[in-house]
């Protein structure tokens, strides 16, 4: 069965610090993943996908990048950290086109 | 207009009760449809796919109208434990991955 890692769970970090947050999945070959943020009581946002090894796409303007060394495996990742950067950070992946999205239990960051 | 709509709510729903949510989407060349179920600071999960026959899965029933481009969940019976934030998730564009998501709608199921 496929399975879904992200980590850490919660991260505390000071403003102008780097981020690097990791999702892998396994049990499939070649899924397109995603990063997504939700701020406190808001819906999500997508930030990246990918469909495949470096291949990105970006949604919205911002603070942060996205990278896809291998199959399985997604980073999320800042230079310098925001205030605004802080939310519920979603890794999720699906199989093919038009399935449904299985989510990592996520991370909670707070800059500081 | 938002590509995925839903009404916030909240809802307050008492037990054993019978509740209903719309969502409306932007684009009539969608293709994919879901419900997911968000508990409080954790990821959402799938709740079901919505078919275009619609479909039904115990106490819930999902549908889908095409020309009023809406999907909708109806909850029967409802227990303490469907409190949650309920996302509608559209597949916006054939051949793109992307999936939207609705900024959810809120239920909670008093005793």
């Amino acid at each position: 069965s496929q399975t879904i890692h992200q980590w850490p769970a919660t991260l505390v970090q000071p403003v102008g610090s780097p981020l690097s947050l990791e999702c892998t999945v396994e049990g499939t070959s070649n899924p397109n993943l995603y990063w997504y943020r939700q701020a406190a009581g808001r819906g999500l946002q997508l930030l990246f996908y990918s469909v495949g090894i470096g291949q990105i796409s970006s949604e919205v303007p911002q603070n942060l990048s996205a990278s896809r060394p291998q199959d399985r495996q997604f980073i999320l990742s800042s230079k310098k950290l925001l205030l605004s950067d802080s939310g519920f950070y979603l890794c999720a992946w699906t199989a093919e086109m038009n399935t449904e999205a299985f989510f990592g239990q996520g991370t909670r960051l707070t800059v500081v | 207009r938002k590509e995925v709509e839903q009404d916030p709510g909240p809802f307050n729903v008492p037990e054993g009760a019978t509740v209903a949510f719309n969502c409306t989407y932007s684009n009539s060349a969608s293709q994919s449809f879901f419900w997911y179920r968000q508990d409080c600071r954790k990821e959402p999960k799938l709740l079901m796919s919505v078919y275009s026959s619609g479909n039904e899965d115990g106490r819930f029933t999902a549908q889908l109208n095409r020309a009023s481009q809406y999907i909708s969940l109806l909850i029967r019976d409802s227990k303490l434990s469907d409190s949650a934030t309920y996302l509608c998730v559209v597949n916006m564009y054939f051949g793109n991955e992307k999936l939207t998501f609705g900024t959810g709608t809120r239920l909670t199921i008093i005793p």
